[in-house]
């Protein structure tokens, strides 16, 4: 069965601090993952990635996919308390199904301290 | 560009009601899809609808449905709600017409509490 495991799935930070989430996945017919954040309401979107090695920068987040190893990360720089947040990762397949086009993590709950 | 819309934004109902969702997608984009968001699964699929048709189902009971408009607005509908059934339904859009896997953008969600 296709899947998508997030890690952590909870993390405790200081506001400065540098971190990294992770985002692994199984699936039959790849197309692009996806990562989105979520505060109170809908996710809103972050960055989508295709290809393997090609970092996509949006001021202090940054990600990264690995297709030979299946995973991407998620990089934030000097944290700050706007970024507490769960944030999820999606991967898009080439025909939808039972699990539907994009496939989600659990997702990784962030949060900041001032 | 307007984002997508959901409406109502909060619902009260008890068990045995049925409820309908409505969602309007951005304007251009065809491809409607349904998640059920909870605490313990996170998103889960319901279904995705592409020019008035049902292009994917995931595993819900027959309680759950759908259907999409000729504008691309989508409805989806509880019948017999259980108390299980409380969760945030969020609706999604995207182009769609290349398939899957693109891009898809959310809307507020619709916060469902089945009393």
């Amino acid at each position: 069965e296709d899947k998508v495991v997030q890690s952590p799935l909870s993390l405790v930070v200081h506001e400065g601090d540098t971190v990294t989430l992770n985002c692994s996945y199984e699936v039959t017919n790849f197309r692009s993952l996806l990562w989105y954040k979520q505060e109170k309401k809908a996710p809103t979107f972050l960055f989508m990635l295709t290809s393997s090695g090609i970092e996509k920068k949006s001021g202090r987040l940054s990600s990264i996919l690995d297709k030979k190893e299946l995973f991407s990360i998620l990089n934030i720089t000097a944290t700050q308390t706007g970024d507490s947040a769960i944030y999820l990762c999606a991967v898009g397949m080439n025909y939808g199904g039972s699990q539907g086009n994009l496939i989600f993590g659990k997702g990784t709950k962030l949060s900041v301290k001032p | 560009k307007a984002g997508v819309t959901q409406t109502p934004r909060y619902l009260i109902k008890t068990r045995g009601q049925q409820v309908t969702l409505s969602c309007s997608p951005i304007s251009g984009h065809r491809s409607v899809s349904w998640y059920q968001q909870t605490p313990g699964q996170g998103l889960q699929f319901l279904f995705e609808y592409f020019s008035e048709t049902q292009r994917n189902k995931g595993n819900f009971p027959g309680r759950f449905s759908g259907r999409q408009f000729s504008n691309s607005r989508s409805e989806m509908n509880v019948s017999t709600l259980e108390l299980g059934d409380s969760a945030l339904y969020l609706c999604a859009s995207s182009f769609g017409g290349s398939g899957a896997g693109g891009t898809q953008y959310f809307g507020p969600g619709t916060r469902l509490l089945v009393l």
